[in-house]
């Protein structure tokens, strides 16, 4: 069975720094994707990030970008230049190729944003 | 666009109540699941559905009931609700074919006491 493991359940950035979260994940199969997904205190999930492993190239989106080494099964999210608005609890998650009805998630890293 | 909407947002029982979660989307998306988020945990699967008439359950199925008679509505049932249905339920939804694109709903937190 697949699982996902977030390892840092807090972490803290002054504000305009960059941060890197970590995820690390089990798997035995070699098709997948990867999201990062982010709670505000709204409690809406909101998509960050998606990595297709088939893809070598690390997804980017504006400040957030990944860091996806498919051997050592890791999925780091680094987020540049931070801002007030990041703060919220980030998840790591997987999706099994050809199965769009179940993502696997980690436990949650809450970021705090430090004026 | 509405996108996937829950209600109710909150809800208290008591222990022994029966409620139907409401979850309708508007996208077209043949697939739905319902998760629940407890706290120190991740998001885990309760039940799924990959199109009208078919369900099946996830990795927590027990003391939940669901049916998807049309592709825009999934309903949760909880049979007779206990304190261990204390939680935040999700309802999400996505295409059934492609990259996997889920869009959630806002959310239902249910107290049982």
């Amino acid at each position: 069975a697949q699982t996902v493991t977030q390892s840092q359940p807090e972490m803290s950035v002054q504000e305009a720094e960059t941060v890197t979260l970590s995820c690390t994940y089990d798997t035995s199969e070699s098709d997948y994707y990867l999201f990062w997904y982010k709670q505000p205190p709204s409690r809406q999930m909101i998509l960050v990030i998606r990595q297709e492993a088939y893809k070598q190239q690390n997804a980017t989106e504006n400040r957030f970008s990944v860091n996806f080494q498919k051997a050592a099964k890791s999925f780091s999210l680094k987020i540049s230049d931070s801002q007030l608005g990041d703060a919220a609890m980030y998840f790591c998650a997987y999706n099994a190729m050809d199965s769009n009805y179940q993502l696997i998630w980690g436990a949650g890293t809450k970021l705090i944003i430090k004026p | 666009n509405a996108g996937v909407t829950q209600t109710p947002k909150f809800q208290v029982l008591k222990t022994g109540q029966s409620m139907t979660l409401q979850c309708a989307q508007d996208m077209n998306h043949e697939y739905m699941s319902w998760y629940r988020q407890d706290p120190g945990m991740g998001l885990r699967l309760i039940h799924y559905s990959v199109g009208a008439g078919i369900t099946d359950q996830g990795e927590v199925p027990n003391g939940y009931n669901v049916s998807r008679s049309t592709t825009e509505d999934f309903p949760l049932r909880l049979l007779s609700a206990a304190p261990s249905q204390t939680s935040v339920y999700f309802c999400a939804s996505s295409p059934g074919t492609g990259p996997p694109g889920y869009t959630f709903g806002s959310g239902t937190r249910l107290t049982v006491v």
